[in-house]
């Protein structure tokens, strides 16, 4: 089973609409969960750790669900900007690395 | 600040030839990682270096050597490319090794072997 688990997608949504990704991981004792975004050809950034609490920035919102184990990114009123693969990413605390999903694509239509 | 940087953005070899992957990073940071990108795969870690003067096996170490010649600088060895090594390789830096932080990624060099 792999350690993290995302659904591919694409999702095309248009413009304004609100879109969720879940992702999924295996390993219950998983401490630091983030949402890197890449834009197409280029790296990872991080766009916004995930909290036990939920967090939110601006027209992002990230959740924990440690009982189900995934974490969800929820986006309001896409943008076109917003068009990109989201990666979700574990960080076990027991292991030695990170872990990264496949990513989730994102297309944004006019 | 420059960030993470990486060299060269692109490289083609043939089956059984050597390269060496450079990174280096500005930011005074800690870790230093090597992944690689590959269609449905998502990242997988190579090797990292939790700090200067160690190194460790990743994910998928196979094939690859790094050296962790300072605190700003972290290179992926090939030393006899295979097709299978075809990926984007992605350098990547933190402040710490386990402290749950931000990774930053240089642009990545896109391998293809022969």
């Amino acid at each position: 089973r792999k350690e993290v688990e995302q659904d591919p997608g694409p999702f095309n949504v248009p413009e304004g609409a609100t879109v969720a990704f879940n992702c999924t991981y295996s390993n219950s004792a998983s401490q630091s969960f983030f949402w890197y975004r890449q834009d197409c050809r280029k790296e990872p950034k991080l766009l916004m750790s995930v909290y036990s609490s939920g967090n939110e920035d601006g027209r992002f919102t990230a959740q924990l669900n440690r009982a189900s184990q995934y974490i969800s990114l929820l986006i309001r009123d896409s943008k076109l900007s917003d068009s990109a693969t989201y990666l979700c990413v574990v960080n076990p605390r027991t292991g030695n690395q990170f872990y990264f999903g496949t990513g989730t694509s994102l297309t944004v239509i006019p | 600040n420059a960030g993470v940087t990486q060299t060269p953005k692109f490289q083609v070899l043939k089956t059984g030839q050597s390269m060496t992957l450079q990174c280096a990073q500005d930011m005074n940071h800690n870790s230093m990682y090597w992944y690689r990108q590959d269609p449905g795969m998502g990242l997988r870690l190579i090797y990292y270096s939790a700090s200067e003067g160690t190194t460790d096996k990743g994910e998928v170490p196979n094939g690859y050597n790094v050296s962790r010649l300072n605190k700003r600088e972290f290179s992926l060895r090939l030393e006899s490319a295979a097709p299978s090594q075809t990926s984007v390789y992605f350098c990547a830096s933190s402040e710490q090794w386990l402290a749950g932080g931000e990774q930053f990624f240089g642009p990545g060099t896109r391998l293809t072997v022969l």
